[in-house]
């Protein structure tokens, strides 16, 4: 079966620091995988979505990027955090050829 | 661009009581649209799902209901018990580029149900 993992489940970080968040996926092959931010009380918003090793679509202009340096992993960076970007954040996959998107457990992130 | 409309924001009854979250979506071209749980401080759970070829479908307690004319999709809960209370998302599909489809979600509905 397919399992998602996402850590640090929980981060504090000041402002301007750097940030890097991971996401894994096991049980499956070429992947689907997104990056998603969920603010406090809100819905979700969607940040990057990667169809391959390599291959990275931003959704939105912002302080972050992402990396897919594996097939089963995605990695969600910063430079320099913001205040807005503390959110919780979620990662996903799907298989190519299916709609349906499973999301990981979430990554909180608070900066101060 | 697509948009999913989610109501209520928030919706409290009594358990044993039904409870009802509608969603509109603007793309004539969806066709499949997932309704999620989420209960704090995790990640979304797929709870049901329906295609465009098919107008109902139910699981248990829970059911979905499609009317593509009208544009808008709504959950169905029967029965409802304390652990259904949580956050529930509709989404819908949408874009096509390169065969990629991407999931836009409506804004949400906390459901509080009391004992």
């Amino acid at each position: 079966s397919q399992t998602i993992h996402q850590w640090p489940a929980t981060l504090v970080q000041p402002v301007g620091s750097p940030l890097s968040l991971e996401c894994t996926v096991e049980g499956t092959s070429n992947p689907n995988l997104y990056w998603y931010r969920q603010a406090a009380g809100r819905g979700l918003q969607l940040l990057f979505y990667s169809v391959g090793i390599g291959q990275i679509s931003s959704e939105v202009p912002q302080n972050l990027s992402a990396s897919r340096p594996q097939d089963r992993q995605f990695i969600l960076s910063s430079k320099k955090l913001l205040l807005s970007d503390s959110g919780f954040y979620l990662c996903a996959w799907r298989t190519v050829g299916r709609e349906t998107q499973y999301f990981g457990p979430g990554t909180r992130l608070l900066v101060l | 661009g697509e948009n999913v409309e989610q109501h209520p924001s928030t919706l409290s009854v009594q358990e044993g009581d039904s409870a009802v979250i509608k969603c509109t979506y603007s793309d004539s071209a969806s066709n499949y649209f997932p309704w999620y749980k989420q209960e704090l401080g995790k990640g979304p759970q797929l709870i049901i799902d329906i295609r465009s070829n098919v107008g109902e479908k139910k699981d248990q307690r829970i059911a979905v209901t499609l009317n593509k004319t009208a544009k808008h999709f709504s959950l169905h809960i029967t029965e409802t018990q304390p652990e259904d209370s949580a956050v529930y998302f509709c989404a819908a599909t949408w874009g096509s580029s390169g065969g990629y489809n991407k999931l836009i979600f409506g804004a949400g509905t906390r459901l509080a149900v009391h004992p």
